[in-house]
């Protein structure tokens, strides 16, 4: 069984820019969450999603944005990119909400470089 | 929103040894996740364990939800053992964005040979 894909692995970019990241979770999961980890902040909640519908969302501006398809694959955006949004982007996904459903599988994650 | 905190930030240990690892959390959860990131960076889940105890070879853990902590266990540690460990908890009461799953800064372990 396939575990969580993210890609790309690594990305530069420059400030300003945007940039789309993709998470295709594991086969059957149609929970897909996004998180952003820095060695300042660590890991840090952006959003959930469950059935196409943005189930929460963390304290992050509007610039990050994401949605999730009807196959569960996600995406996730941030526009005007800036010097601050370097960091580990990480994905996981999770059968469904609920108990152990909600047992997490996290992606090997998209190193995002902003010069 | 609930703060959940671990302890110890670092630890160091020879191969062999045994290690316990604290995550104390500051509201009532309904879920609760242990996970270890390797050196390379991904992350494993290790435990789902909201209540109760568990045990997965040398690795169990136990969660006392009253007391709002958790404890990984590691015995006979090995040089693989290294790395972050984190846990991650979420409250139980569905209170708007409150409710979301919240990671501890981790336990930096150190296994030398």
């Amino acid at each position: 069984k396939a575990g969580v894909t993210q890609t790309p692995r690594y990305l530069i970019k420059t400030r300003g820019q945007q940039v789309t990241l993709s998470c295709s979770p594991i086969s059957g999961h149609r929970s897909v969450s996004w998180y952003q980890q820095t060695p300042g902040q660590g890991l840090q909640f952006l959003f959930e999603y469950f059935s196409e519908t943005q189930r929460n969302k963390g304290n992050f501006p509007g610039r990050f944005s994401g949605r999730q398809f009807s196959n569960s694959r996600s995406e996730m955006n941030v526009s005007t990119l800036e010097l601050g949004d370097s960091a580990l982007y990480l994905c996981a996904s999770s059968l469904a909400p609920g108990g152990a459903g909600e047992k997490l599988f996290f992606g090997s994650g998209t190193q995002l470089s902003v010069l | 929103g609930i703060q959940v905190e671990q302890s110890p930030p670092d630890l160091i240990l020879q191969e062999g040894a045994n290690s316990t690892l604290r995550c104390n959390f500051s509201d009532s959860v309904n879920n609760l996740q242990w996970f270890h990131q390797n050196p390379w960076g991904q992350l494993i889940n290790l435990f789902y364990i909201p209540s109760g105890t568990k045990q997965n070879g040398r690795l169990s853990a136990t969660t006392v939800a009253t007391e709002r902590y958790s404890l990984l266990y590691i015995s006979s540690s090995q040089t693989t053992d290294s790395g972050v460990y984190f846990c991650a908890a979420r409250p139980s009461n569905p209170g708007g964005s409150n409710y979301k799953l919240t990671f501890g800064k981790g336990t930096l372990l150190t296994v030398n040979p």
